[in-house]
C-alpha cells in the first residue's frame, strides 16, 4: 500500500539557518503530495501542496518540489525563524490502482525547533 | 469559533470503559475525517464521511470502534471496552471539497485519550 517516510526528528536549528526535511513516498500512479504543519497548541494546517510531477509548492518561504524520479517531496526553507518551530507532516493522496483519493496517508512527523 | 472543535481535549479512562469523542466541523464542510495518532506513529486513517453517502469505515481497527455523523454536522467517535493500545490522540478534520478535489483539510486540536 501507499506509504510516506520522512526524516526522523527532532531537528534543532538556529535562526536564519537553512532547513531541509526529507520526505519520500511509495505509491502507484500519480499521487498528490502535501506538507502539513502543526504549531504548538493548534491543529494541523496545510502548508503547501503539489499535484503533479515537477510541480513546486510554496508558502511562507517554504518550498517543496514533486520529484517523481526520486519519489521525493523534500521541504526546504532558506532562512528559518523561531516562529517556524512546529511539527511538519508529509502526506499523499492517491486515487491510482483503485485507491481512495479522498484519504491522506501521512508520515510520522518531524519536530523542528528553531532557537534565537 | 470558526475552526474544527473537538471535545474533550483530554480523556483518561480505565481499561474496559466506553468513551465518546466529539467533533464539530466547520459549518458547510461536507467531508469529515477521523484520524488516530499513536505515540511515535504517523496519522492513521479511521473513517471518512461525505455528505449523505455511506461512510468509508475501512480504517476502523476493530468492531469496538464506531462513528456517526448526523447530516453535515457533528460527528461522534465511540470506543467500547477500551484497551491500553487505544491510547492515542484522535484527530478530526473537515473539508469543503475533500482531498479528491484538492481541497484542504482543516484539523481540530485533537482529543488525547489515555487508557489506564
Amino acid at each position: 500500500g501507499d506509504s510516506v517516510t520522512q526524516m526522523e526528528g527532532p531537528v534543532t536549528l538556529s535562526e536564519e539557518a537553512f532547513l531541509t526535511i526529507n520526505c519520500t513516498y511509495t505509491a502507484t500512479g500519480y499521487p498528490s503530495l502535501f506538507w502539513y504543519v502543526q504549531y504548538p497548541g493548534e491543529g494541523l494546517q496545510l502548508l503547501l501542496k503539489a499535484t503533479k510531477a515537477d510541480d513546486k509548492g510554496s508558502n511562507k518561504g517554504f518550498e517543496a518540489t514533486y520529484r517523481k524520479e526520486t519519489t521525493s517531496f523534500h521541504l526546504e526553507k532558506g532562512s528559518v525563524q523561531v516562529s517556524d518551530s512546529a511539527v511538519y507532516f508529509c502526506a499523499l493522496s492517491n486515487g491510482g490502482s483503485g485507491g481512495s483519493n479522498y484519504k491522506l496517508t501521512f508520515g510520522k512527523g518531524t519536530l523542528l525547533t528553531v532557537n534565537p | 469559533g470558526a475552526g474544527v472543535s473537538q471535545s474533550p481535549s483530554n480523556k483518561v479512562t480505565e481499561k474496559g470503559k466506553d468513551v465518546e469523542l466529539r467533533c464539530d466541523p466547520i459549518s458547510g464542510h461536507t467531508a469529515l475525517y477521523w484520524y488516530r495518532q499513536r505515540l511515535g506513529q504517523g496519522l492513521e486513517f479511521l473513517i471518512y464521511f461525505q455528505g449523505n453517502s455511506a461512510p468509508d469505515k475501512s480504517g476502523l481497527p476493530s468492531d469496538r470502534f464506531s462513528a456517526e455523523r448526523t447530516g453535515e454536522s457533528v460527528s461522534t467517535l465511540t470506543i467500547q471496552r477500551t484497551q491500553q493500545e487505544d491510547s492515542a490522540v484522535y484527530l478530526c478534520a473537515s473539508s469543503f471539497l475533500g482531498v479528491q478535489n484538492s481541497g484542504e483539510l482543516f484539523f481540530g486540536e485533537g482529543s488525547r485519550l489515555t487508557v489506564l
